[in-house]
């Protein structure tokens, strides 16, 4: 079965950095577009970035040039690394795999990790 | 970039209604637009992409229908597990934008 983990969430203040982990397994990782995307609590869904099979980026404007999406097709393992953290990127994040097997990015999101939450908070 | 706007924000229905959401774009996404079903508590699920394609799995009371920047979710005939809150999203290009949600209760 497909699966996605999340982990690396935690309290962090403002200013401060978190690295965001997603393991896959059950499918041929570096074969799919993988995104984060995350949801405030009580809030809607916002899609935060998401790399191709072969490591080519796209990034939200509320979070580019603070976050980093990456990957490790070795270990089949998805990144973000979070920088310049505020108080508006409180929120649980996902990460979700996109539906077809495209080394590009096809957005259509399925399946979707549990989450991981955020919270910067002084 | 383009937005989407979805409609109503909430609604209450009882068991058996009709339920119907539209999603505008702010722009012509062709047939690029995907619903997603979040329950209470759990993980967004995708149920229909390509605008009126049923993900595998999902039952026959949802359909989607639209093109262009005009979209609508359809429930057939609620049922008390169709509580949750519905996000429409474009994936024509990046950014790939959801909608507000719209939250589904039962009457």
């Amino acid at each position: 079965d497909v699966e996605l983990v999340e982990s690396g969430g935690g309290l962090v203040q403002p200013g401060g950095s978190l690295r965001l982990s997603c393991a896959a397994s059950g499918f041929t990782f570096s074969s799919y577009g993988m995104s984060w995307v995350r949801q405030a609590p009580g809030k809607g869904l916002e899609w935060v970035s998401a790399i191709t099979g072969i490591g080519y980026t796209y990034y939200a404007d509320s979070v580019k040039g603070r976050f980093t999406i990456s990957r490790d097709n070795s270990n089949n393992t998805l990144y973000l690394q979070m920088n310049s953290l505020r108080a508006d990127d409180t929120a649980v994040y996902y990460c979700a795999r996109d539906r077809l097997r495209t080394i590009a990015v096809a957005g259509v999101f399925d399946p979707w990790g549990q989450g991981t939450l955020v919270t910067v908070s002084s | 970039d383009i937005q989407m706007a979805q409609s109503p924000s909430s609604l209450s229905a009882s068991v058996g209604d009709r339920v119907t959401i539209t999603c505008r774009a702010s722009q012509d996404i062709t047939n690029y637009l995907a619903w997603y079903q979040q329950k209470p508590g759990k993980v967004p699920k995708l149920l229909i992409y390509a605008a009126s394609i049923l993900q595998s799995g999902v039952p026959s009371r949802f359909s989607g229908s639209g093109s262009g920047t005009d979209f609508t979710l359809t429930i057939s005939s609620l049922q008390p597990e169709d509580v949750a809150t519905y996000y429409c999203q474009k994936y024509n290009h990046a950014p790939w934008t959801f909608g507000q949600g719209t939250k589904v209760e039962i009457k």
